[in-house]
């Protein structure tokens, strides 16, 4: 099963852009991304996610290599309420999302 | 938000009594899941159900059982708690199984077994 590998932790300056990268070398050609993002210890909030193609919504953008083994997700224009643990998970069955770590990322003023 | 709601948000117990978790959906989505979260672990999935009835288990299934009599409420059940299942549970929703499909969770119970 594809699994994935993110930096424990990055730090970003408010209003830059936050680039948090993942690695996915396994990743099979019918298996999506997401990304999710986790506030302090609430519930996994949904944020992106793709196959193939570059993908955009009001929170971020999500750009995926040619070859499909690593991904970045990019936050335009951080705030400090982005501060949160960020995840990239590749979907490796129906019913199953397999959260790992996960990257800690500290927006600063 | 997706309309979920997780009862109760906290709860201590000892070990060895029963305890039962709800999760509430007002989006009436075909399928739901339970996770529990642990420092190392990430979210691991305990048993999902993929309609009134239909369930099944997920990579972390033994001393949990759920029940789905409506298509709105998914129980988990811990027959007789242990210490080790300490830990933040997270239900989820989604419309269908799909590897296209997104899961949306929510706000999460803490349990502490004693």
């Amino acid at each position: 099963d594809a699994k994935t590998t993110q930096p424990p932790s990055m730090d970003c300056a408010e209003g830059r852009a936050a680039n948090l990268p993942c690695n996915h070398s396994t990743i099979s050609g019918n298996e999506y991304v997401y990304w999710y993002r986790q506030i302090h210890s609430q519930g996994p909030q949904y944020i992106i996610h793709g196959l193939k193609n570059n993908e955009t919504n009001e929170m971020a953008s999500l750009i995926i290599t040619e070859d499909r083994k690593s991904s970045t997700l990019i936050l335009p224009h951080a705030t400090l309420r982005d501060t949160a643990v960020y995840y990239c998970i590749v979907r490796v069955a129906l019913s199953d999302m397999r959260f790992g770590a996960g990257t800690r990322l500290t927006v600063k003023p | 938000d997706a309309g979920i709601t997780q009862s109760p948000r906290h709860k201590v117990t000892e070990t060895g009594t029963p305890v039962t978790l709800r999760c509430h959906q007002t989006e009436n989505h075909r399928y739901m899941y339970w996770y529990r979260q642990d420092p190392g672990h990430g979210l691991r999935l305990i048993h999902y159900s993929y309609g009134v009835k239909d369930t099944d288990k997920g990579e972390v299934s033994d001393g949990y059982s759920v029940s789905r009599s409506k298509t709105e409420d998914f129980l988990l059940t811990l027959e007789s708690a242990t210490s080790s299942q300490t830990s933040v549970y997270f239900c989820a929703i989604s419309e269908s199984g799909g590897l296209q499909e997104t899961q949306y969770f929510g706000p999460g119970t803490r349990l502490l077994v004693l």
